[in-house]
């Protein structure tokens, strides 16, 4: 199965950009992944999938046009473009394996994002 | 509107069953492509995925805690119950019920909805 790998924290001042990165274990970069921003005190909701093409799909309701993503080998990004308070956020990846009685879903450790 | 709302006891002793509810409301869990998963969060860790229930009741389960876990539904209650045996305090994190949802856009199932988790403390 995939393991999802993602930097504990990052931080971006108010206005600027910022690009989360979630990186599939080796044998896994055709694998597609959803992105979740989970604010804090609240459950995780769905950003957009990605694969190596871009975007897969469509975003979650509500998610601003700031927030795109890439893939690109054996990552998959997840940028925030003039970020704002409402963004300070913890940021998880996560991708579906295998079907039937084999399937299963794995999350990255996910990434504190914090707001200067 | 979507909605989803776990509830269960706070505490709970070690080798005890725990089972938890996920109220839901502006979806119905007899519609066809749809379902509701529980994930959990131990406090401070990633998110674990756990169980799903389909609206056709086909299930699927965590391959590492397949033999302790149960999940049902009452499509007459909007409910989804998930049942974990032998707790330990290793369980002890915030589980959440989300909504499984096919994008037919994209051609494929994902978690688009969650409910805000209850926390479950696992302690004699």
């Amino acid at each position: 199965q995939p393991v999802l790998t993602q930097t504990p924290s990052a931080s971006a001042s108010l206005g600027a950009s910022v690009t989360l990165t979630c990186t599939l274990s080796s044998d896994y970069s055709d694998y597609k992944v959803d992105w979740y921003q989970q604010r804090p005190g609240k459950g995780p909701r769905f950003v957009m999938r990605v694969g190596t093409g871009g975007i897969v799909g469509s975003k979650g309701d509500g998610v601003p046009d700031r927030f795109s993503v890439l893939g690109s080998g054996l990552n998959r990004y997840l940028t925030i473009k003039n970020i704002q308070e409402e963004d300070e956020s913890d940021y998880h990846c996560g991708a579906d394996h295998g079907g039937g009685s084999n399937f299963l879903v794995v999350f990255g450790g996910g990434t504190k994002l914090t707001v200067l | 509107q979507i909605t989803l709302k776990e509830s269960g006891p706070t505490l709970v002793k070690p080798t005890q069953t725990l089972t938890l509810t996920c109220t839901f409301s502006g979806f119905s869990l007899s519609s066809s492509g749809v379902g509701v998963g529980w994930i959990r969060q131990p406090p401070g860790k990633a998110l674990e995925w756990l169980a799903l229930i389909y609206w056709d009741d086909d299930k699927r389960y965590s391959p590492s805690l397949r033999s302790r876990l149960t999940i049902t539904k009452d499509t007459s209650k909007d409910q989804v119950v998930l049942t974990m045996s032998n707790m330990d305090p290793v369980d002890t994190a915030t589980y959440y019920c989300a909504h499984y949802q096919w994008q037919v856009l994209g051609g494929y199932w994902y978690f688009d909805l969650w409910g805000r988790g209850t926390l479950v403390t696992v302690s004699s």
